[in-house]
């Protein structure tokens, strides 16, 4: 299957800093990226499409002033939480669909942990 | 937003016991996918379903599309230790470049040795 690399896997912060996370498609092209947000027991809540080379559409709810996000080329998408604060911390998940067999599985990458502290 | 009835919440089964699972939708989807997650990382595709009715398998585990659309399984085969996990179902209503998926609150699967 295609593989979706995330960057970093974990990343601590102080609260009021921002934080930066990559995901890659590696070996296909993705127009359109997800990032998911998740706590612990629960299932995934989707926060915002990614769209490359347009603005990203967020989800009801989802402050897009906080949680920026670009997509800037086929293969990248980034997610930057601002001004972080503790009930930022959560684990951060992008997906992209693979459309090369014309069926678009969604492929997720490995997950970023971000704690504030 | 939406979310799949996914049952059941937990399972707690002994190692070579067989498994089944399902999710349930009020509404039509046009492709049903199942994901495992393992603590700490992203969820990893086990089976994509795309007609109704289609029944896949991939080594021990076997899913159906329901006929409906509203529906699927996955069931899973004498059980090893390495299945623990959770399984989530989601269904895509893919149309265009709208690939958004709607998941299952997932099923917690415990297998003893």
């Amino acid at each position: 299957g295609a593989v979706v690399s995330q960057h970093p896997s974990w990343v601590i912060c102080k609260s009021g800093t921002s934080v930066k996370i990559e995901c890659r498609s590696l070996d296909f092209q993705a127009t359109t990226m997800f990032w998911y947000r998740q706590f612990p027991k629960q299932s995934l809540m989707l926060m915002a499409t990614s769209n490359e080379g347009s603005k990203a559409t967020y989800e009801q709810g989802v402050e897009k002033d906080k949680f920026l996000i670009n997509h800037a080329s086929l293969t990248l998408s980034t997610l930057t939480v601002t001004s972080a604060h503790p009930e930022d911390s959560s684990f951060y998940i992008c997906s992209a669909p693979d459309g090369g067999g014309g069926t678009y599985e969604q492929y997720f990458g490995p997950g970023t942990r971000l704690t504030v502290t | 937003g939406q979310q799949l009835n996914q049952s059941p919440q937990s399972m707690f089964i002994q190692e070579g016991e067989d498994v089944s699972m399902n999710c349930t939708s009020s509404s039509i989807f046009n492709t049903w996918l199942w994901y495992k997650q393992e603590p700490g990382e992203g969820p990893v595709l086990l089976i994509a379903l795309y007609k109704a009715g289609e029944l896949t398998s991939n080594g021990r585990l076997t899913a159906q599309f329901g006929i409906t659309r509203k529906d699927s399984f996955l069931n899973i085969s004498a059980s090893i230790p390495s299945d623990v996990g959770i399984y989530f179902c989601a269904g895509q209503r893919s149309g265009g470049s709208n690939y958004k998926l709607t998941f299952g609150k997932g099923t917690l699967l415990t297998v003893n040795p």
